[in-house]
């Protein structure tokens, strides 16, 4: 069983929806959670970063962690097709190794 | 805004040949990574570095090598490369010994061994 599960898609939304992105996680031990957003041919950039469980709103974006269940999420409201992307989630206990899912690719149609 | 540049976007190498990626962080982080990443993988640590003239084999070393003289740059060596070894490959740096800070990419290399 992988440490960190994503689920791949392609997820396809009209503009101006709501999106959810998800991941679970096997290891209690992780307390700090981020979202990447990777456009293709380019580097992951860091969208969201929080610690612990709770919600951290910037924008239109909100992450929401659950360390009850082993759950994260990643909410964007108002979908542009800009936010085509593959979203990463990544997750560490504090030590350099960083577990990493493996993406959902994301498509907003205009 | 925390800036990670990598060299090269896009290399072209033939197999048998040495080849370095460099990076260079422009925020005094302590510590620097390499991964690659490859479809259907995600991504996977090569080697990290978390002072100067120090480094930590990560999940992959094999075939690799690193060098970081100065806490800004830290580059990534590639001995001998092989087709096996075509791949996208990203530098990361964060600030903090402890590690509860977040990762910031660059670009990424992407690199194809013929």
């Amino acid at each position: 069983q992988k440490e960190v599960e994503q689920d791949p898609g392609p997820l396809s939304v009209p503009e101006g929806a709501i999106v959810s992105l998800n991941c679970t996680y096997s290891n209690s031990a992780f307390q700090y959670f981020m979202w990447y957003r990777q456009y293709s041919r380019k580097g992951p950039e860091l969208l969201m970063y929080t610690y612990s469980s709770g919600n951290k709103e910037d924008g239109r974006f909100t992450a929401q962690v659950d360390k009850s269940s082993k759950y994260i999420s990643l909410f964007i409201r108002d979908s542009q097709p800009s936010d085509s992307a593959t979203y990463l989630c990544a997750m560490t206990s504090g030590t350099y190794k960083y577990i990493f899912g493996t993406g959902t690719r994301l498509k907003v149609l205009a | 805004d925390v800036k990670v540049t990598q060299s090269s976007r896009y290399l072209v190498k033939r197999t048998g040949e040495k080849v370095f990626l460099e990076c260079v962080q422009d925020m005094d982080h302590e510590n620097m990574f390499w991964y690659r990443q490859d479809p259907g993988l995600g991504l996977r640590l090569i080697y990290f570095s978390y002072d100067v003239k120090m480094k930590e084999k990560g999940d992959i070393p094999e075939g690799y090598s690193v060098s970081r003289e100065k806490k800004e740059r830290f580059s990534l060596i590639l001995e001998s490369a092989s087709t096996n070894q075509t791949s996208m490959y990203l530098c990361a740096s964060c600030e903090y010994r402890g590690m509860d800070s977040p990762l910031h990419f660059g670009n990424g290399t992407r690199l194809t061994v013929t």
